[in-house]
């Protein structure tokens, strides 16, 4: 399976620490994605790396690919109430594999 | 901003009746996706659909799952005999072209089967 796998399941934090959160995946990829979901709701997709990228950043948002170990890491800096969601990565191959997800809680 | 949407929000339904869940992709939009979420758990992919057929599918989809694209805008997923196993969120996600990745979903249809 090319499913991704994130750790922590759950972080909760007090607003203005960053947040890291960690997907491993199995397979080579195209691609891997950071979506966002707030509960009951879609996704929103976040910010993507190339499989040739290393790290990418988007505002608050640095995210890391290491191929070689097949994981990667998304950085929440300074970190807000209305950041609290749970936080997907997925990766592309054929399919599209979603994670498990990171349930991220921002304490005001 | 241009959105997918889906209707209906919920859907209620008994055991063994058909249900066709709609989704509206982004107009100009080329591959269109189906995933289901069933409560708590991760979201999981049934089928990707391209050029009006399906590019790829899950073991999830399987007889009772088809989808169809009946006319310029429309998206269908269709079960035709549902059970209690069934019950989930649907979301249907679309996406511009081959070098565009990042895929845009609608808001989900909760399917409850009783």
């Amino acid at each position: 399976s090319q499913q991704g796998e994130e750790d922590p399941q759950a972080l909760s934090i007090q607003e203005g620490e960053n947040a890291t959160m960690n997907c491993s995946y199995k397979t080579s990829i195209n691609n891997l994605q950071w979506y966002r979901q707030n509960s009951g709701r879609g996704l929103v997709h976040l910010i993507l790396i190339r499989s040739n990228e290393r790290e990418k950043h988007s505002g608050r948002l640095r995210v890391t690919l290491d191929t070689s170990k097949k994981s990667s890491s998304l950085l929440i800096t300074a970190s807000r109430a209305a950041d609290t969601a749970s936080y997907f990565c997925a990766t592309e191959g054929n399919q599209f594999y979603f994670g498990t997800g990171t349930s991220l809680t921002v304490i005001p | 901003e241009p959105e997918v949407t889906q209707t209906p929000s919920h859907q209620v339904t008994q055991m063994g009746q058909e249900v066709i869940l709609r989704c509206v992709p982004i107009s100009n939009h080329l591959y269109f996706y189906w995933y289901r979420q069933i409560l708590g758990q991760k979201v999981e992919f049934l089928v990707s659909f391209y050029n009006n057929e399906i590019s790829e599918k899950s073991e999830i989809f399987d007889d009772q799952f088809s989808v169809e694209r009946p006319d310029g805008s429309n998206f269908t997923l269709k079960i035709r005999s549902t059970k209690l196993e069934d019950s989930a969120m649907y979301f249907c996600a679309s996406r511009g072209d081959s070098r565009s990745y990042e895929q845009y979903f609608g808001p989900g249809t909760r399917l409850t089967v009783t």
